[in-house]
């Protein structure tokens, strides 16, 4: 079945690095994509959203950036602190269909002081 | 002041028993879901509801029953628990099904 899933379940970052969260998606039909922050014992936090049109979009410290071609979608977190420490979701909404996000399966980054 | 509570954050009970989970929305928005979310982390849609369409996951048993007095609220009802059903259960909502979803806390459910 098509699925959203990421590459690498835990990543460790030292404090001030740069931070690189990978997402492979699998269906083309997917427009709209989001990233999603949850820190423990909190519920999943929006961060930034890119649709199909873009390739890139920036936000504060973040950018997002959607390769089409290969159903790949990235989060990089510059200059990574410690309270970036959390889960991190991709999502992908398929245009047409029932406007529900799909998550994936989350990465765990873990930013040392 | 919360955009999106939900009570109680923890709940243990005992299996065969009913319970009840509450959500509220401040943010006026118009559909609601319930997620909920395994010890893996995998977040699953369950329902999503506003006051024209119920769209259920057709893998959801149908112990589960959203339940909505108004607008602002989206209760989950779980009958006939089970020791499968320990999760934490997010309710989220948004201006309209296209837009961005926010969370709340999440309800720990734990059936012993």
């Amino acid at each position: 079945g098509e699925s959203v899933g990421l590459h690498l379940p835990t990543l460790s970052v030292q404090e001030g690095d740069n931070s690189i969260i990978n997402c492979a998606y699998s269906n083309s039909a997917s427009d709209y994509f989001i990233w999603y922050k949850q820190e423990s014992g909190k519920g999943p936090q929006f961060i930034i959203d890119i649709r199909s049109n873009m390739d890139k979009r920036q936000g504060q410290r973040v950018t997002v950036l959607l390769n089409k071609t290969v159903k790949h979608l990235s989060l990089q977190i510059a200059a990574t602190q410690p309270g970036d420490s959390a889960v991190y979701f991709c999502a992908e909404r398929r245009a047409g269909g029932s406007y529900i996000p799909t998550f994936g399966r989350g990465t765990s980054l873990i930013v040392h002081p | 002041d919360t955009a999106v509570s939900q009570t109680p954050k923890y709940l243990v009970t005992q299996m065969g028993n009913d319970k009840s989970i509450k959500c509220e929305q401040n943010l006026g928005h118009d559909t609601m879901y319930w997620y909920k979310q395994d010890s893996k982390k995998f977040l699953k849609i369950m329902f999503s509801y506003n006051n024209k369409e119920l769209i259920i996951n057709e893998t959801v048993p149908n112990r589960f029953s959203p339940k909505s007095p108004d607008k602002a609220h989206l209760n989950l009802h779980i009958n006939s628990l089970e020791l499968g059903d320990s999760a934490v259960y997010f309710c989220a909502s948004s201006q309209s099904r296209a837009e961005t979803q926010y969370f709340g806390p999440g309800t720990r459910l734990l059936v012993l």
